[in-house]
């Protein structure tokens, strides 16, 4: 069974960093990208950046390119969304979730809900 | 980038009715690389259609996708109680983008 299983969630002060992970399973996890969504409160989805975990290649949307990290270590199966340094407005639930060439987004994580309050 | 935009914003339906969900590309999507996904309150997105109008698996044939190019729609033939939802589009085809739709609610009448 493919499982996406996202880290829990957080609470954290502006300023702080901060590493959320996706570890895949039941199936081959180099085969697939893996994406990361935003969704604020109450909004919609946003797509955020991609990795191909085979070779760590990534791609961001404009609005978050140099705002977060995307990684990943093939060896245990996971992705990395990572900030250095939070925002308020980073508040949101984040998905990750893989990407087929033909069928679109077909797995998701639970989502991992981060909160940036002082 | 490519922009998509979605109609209506919200749909107020009765369980029974059919729902038409809009969606429209700033360009064409290649090769039909657009999907359409659920969203239940406190529930990640659900996978219904991709390539514009295959249904995912499991996906009731009560749902349905059409349309090429620019244009899309997503069909509901009658609306369930467990249908009232967000539903998004998405284009998956060109890269780096893989952008969403801002998402239409069908809520109940």
């Amino acid at each position: 069974e493919v499982q996406l299983v996202q880290s829990g969630a957080e609470v954290k002060k502006p300023g702080e960093s901060l590493r959320i992970s996706c570890k895949g399973s039941g199936y081959s996890f180099t085969s697939y990208w893996i994406s990361w969504v935003r969704q604020m409160p109450g909004k919609g989805l946003e797509w955020m950046g991609r990795i191909d975990p085979s070779d760590s290649y990534t791609n961001y949307s404009p609005s978050f390119q140099g705002h977060v990290t995307i990684s990943a270590d093939k060896s245990i199966s996971t992705a990395y969304l990572q900030w250095s340094s939070l925002k308020a407005s980073d508040t949101a639930m984040y998905y990750c979730a893989r990407r087929t060439v033909t069928r679109g987004f077909d797995y998701w994580g639970q989502g991992t809900l981060v909160t940036v309050s002082s | 980038e490519i922009v998509l935009t979605q109609s209506p914003g919200t749909l107020s339906l009765s369980p029974g009715e059919r729902a038409t969900l809009s969606c429209r590309a700033s360009q064409s999507v290649s090769s039909s690389y657009l999907a359409w996904y659920q969203q239940k309150p406190g529930q990640a997105p659900r996978l219904l259609i991709y390539g514009a109008s295959s249904r995912a698996t499991g996906i009731p044939d009560r749902f349905s996708g059409s349309g090429s190019g620019t244009d899309f729609t997503l069909t509901i033939s009658r609306l369930e109680p467990e249908d009232f939802a967000v539903y998004y589009c998405q284009q998956y085809g060109s890269s780096p983008g893989f952008t969403f739709g801002p998402g239409t609610k069908v809520d109940i009448k």
